[in-house]
Parts: structure tokens; sequence; C-alpha cells
């Protein structure tokens, strides 16, 4: 199995410009969390789907953040327009049925830089 | 909002050393933990998962759950300088949340030769 993919790897970009990273779950996982990760707050939830449909998003800083699921394959979080903090990595997950003994499998993550 | 502490570290323990890795989590009724181990620059992996009250051991591993006291701990045995890493407790949710876990600050382990 190929893992949870994730794209850019890497990502340094300006103030105000529009990023989008992307994500393509674990084939057959119903469920998919978008997190983001600094020293200062730890692993925090943005958002996550299930079945394509966002359950929670409360986490979502700010209406700069959106997020889509357009198919069980391929998820985007978009920020637009970016700020030097939102600087973080951002981990997408996935995970099958959402079941007690079922658990999370992470992405390698996008390091996203905004100067 | 659940709420699931981990003791704030940073942990040394020399090779050889038990580390000790201690998580406490504020629902009484969450019944599945997860231990994930982050090495730095790098994605969270699954390590340990436990549901029942007691012990569970995978190799040098050891998870423990105490769910009256709502306490669960990760024994690395013979830790080795490959298991410094930030160790990441996770609980998963209940009910209308039963897909997402919540996930601890993390614990930073360095084993120093």
């Amino acid at each position: 199995d190929a893992g949870v993919i994730q794209s850019p790897r890497h990502e340094v970009t300006e103030m105000g410009q529009e990023v989008t990273l992307r994500c393509k779950p674990i084939s057959g996982h119903d469920y998919l969390f978008w997190y983001r990760q600094t020293m200062m707050r730890g692993l925090e939830l943005l958002i996550y789907f299930n079945n394509n449909v966002p359950i929670d998003d409360s986490g979502m800083p700010e209406d700069r953040f959106s997020a889509k699921m357009p198919n069980a394959s391929f998820s985007t979080l978009k920020i637009q327009p970016s700020e030097p903090r939102d600087s973080a990595v951002y981990f997408c997950a996935s995970s099958r049925h959402g079941k007690e003994q079922e658990t999370q499998y992470f992405g390698p993550g996008t390091r996203l830089l905004v100067l | 909002q659940k709420e699931v502490e981990q003791n704030s570290g940073p942990l040394s323990v020399p090779e050889g050393a038990i580390a000790s890795l201690n998580c406490t989590y504020s629902d009484r009724v969450s019944q599945s933990f997860f231990w994930y181990r982050q090495y730095s620059g790098k994605s969270p992996e699954l390590i340990m998962s436990i549901y029942s009250n007691g012990d569970k051991e995978d190799g040098r591993f050891t998870a423990q759950l105490n769910k009256a006291s709502q306490y669960v701990s990760l024994l690395i045995r013979d830790s080795q300088p490959s298991d410094s890493a930030t160790y990441l407790c996770a609980v998963r949710g209940r009910g209308s949340t039963l897909g997402r876990l919540y996930f601890g600050r993390g614990t930073q382990l360095t084993v120093w030769p």
C-alpha cells in the first residue's frame, strides 16, 4: 500500500499568496483528517471528513482556511491569503470506518513557510 | 472538549534503562488509546494501541491502561538511542466523535549512549 500521499512536501511562499495543499488517502479509508503541527501548539486537528463530507471544521483557524474533498481519493486544504503565522507542518491522515480499534495513518506532511 | 495530558518532559534516560511515558485523559468513557512515535522531521507513526485495563506488551514496549484512574502509560524497556523521539498519546472519541482521535502535546524522549 502506498500510504497517505501529500504534496507538495515543502512550500515556501510570500505573505498574501494562495497556498494549496493536497492529499490522497489510503485506498478504502473513509475518514480523512487535516492537522497542523507547530512547536507552540502541538498537533491540532483542523477538519475531518467522513465519506467526503466535512464532519467537524471547528479547528479551522479562520475564514482564510478552506478544505474540500471532491471524491474519496483526493482532498485539498487551501489558505488564502497566507500569513507568516500559518507557517507549520500540515499533515493529512486517513482511517477506516471510524471503529474503536481503527487508527489513523499519517502522510509525510507538507512543511509550509510563509515569508 | 476532551483533554489529553502528557508529562511535558523532556525525558532523558541512559541507554538500557526503562523510559516511562505517562498520559491522563478527561473523558471517563473513553475506550481506545494509542501511542504514536514521531521522529524529528517525520510524521507520527502508531506503535501501540490498548483497549482493556491492564498491560499490553509488544517487544520492548508495554502499554498500561487504568480506566478507573483515567491513566495510560508507555514503558520502553532496554531503551536505545533509536528510541529518541517525541511520543504522542491519543484517545479515541465517542459517539458522534468516534471517528477522531484526541492527541496530547507529546513527550520528547532522549536516550543517551
